[in-house]
């Protein structure tokens, strides 16, 4: 597609459920990441793709998250027993490689726990 | 480490008055700084960038910003504003220029009134 796909956009689990997001780059992206953003707060970075390995983890908030890719393409990331603090916009981006590159950002999926 | 301060969560203006979003960062190398703008149901949008061409950089819909190393801002203009301006702005720095080290700002909600 043209641009950043990203699926569900809207999501509510019950609290203790496990969910997956889904997230379709631009075509010929190498890089991939994964990026919170709670109410009225600015993005928190979650993870980094380069390829389909993943160099930086660092943001990842606790071992109940983890995302994967394959292809050098789809990501998923899964959140194993939602927590309520969990609620929040997952939001995936791509770019190329290199310095200064733009990155582009999907819609987001909403995850609500309930 | 680097940080962002967006000074001003909200900010209302007066359709066809000056737009001036505040953005204060601090980098230990010289920073590549960005604006994005987030329409509501929307992912973010790239409006500008600095990389170091150029101290005044000029982005799309009538946006610019003004790199100011003696005051570390990278404040965003736009001389008059629109009813379609009205959105979230988020300021981000990166030391290497690559999405995986963009830390944002908690943004600034525009408002622009009729």
């Amino acid at each position: 597609g043209a641009g950043v796909s990203q699926s569900p956009s809207n999501k509510v689990t019950e609290k203790g459920k496990d969910v997956e997001l889904r997230c379709d780059p631009i075509s010929g992206h190498t890089a991939l990441y994964w990026y919170r953003q709670r109410l009225g707060q600015g993005l928190e970075f979650l993870i980094y793709f380069q390829g389909n390995s993943a160099p930086d983890k660092s943001g990842l908030p606790s071992d109940r998250f983890s995302a994967e890719r394959t292809g050098e393409s789809v990501s998923t990331l899964t959140i194993q027993r939602t927590q309520q603090e969990d609620s929040a916009v997952y939001l995936c981006a791509s770019s190329l490689a290199g310095a200064g590159t733009e990155a582009f950002f999907g819609q987001g999926t909403r995850l609500t726990v309930v | 480490a680097q940080s962002v301060t967006q000074l001003g969560s909200h900010v209302s203006v007066s359709e066809g008055a000056l737009v001036l979003l505040r953005c204060n960062y601090s980098s230990s190398v010289p920073p590549y700084l960005f604006w994005y703008v987030q329409y509501p149901n929307q992912g973010l949008q790239l409006l500008l960038k600095y990389t170091s061409a150029a101290t005044l950089v000029k982005g799309i819909n009538g946006f610019e910003a003004e790199f100011k190393k003696s005051e570390t801002s990278f404040h965003l203009t736009k001389p008059s504003a629109h009813m379609s301006d009205a959105a979230e702005y988020f300021c981000a720095v990166s030391k290497g220029g690559s999405a995986r080290q963009l830390t944002f700002g908690s943004g600034t909600q525009l408002t622009v009134l009729p």
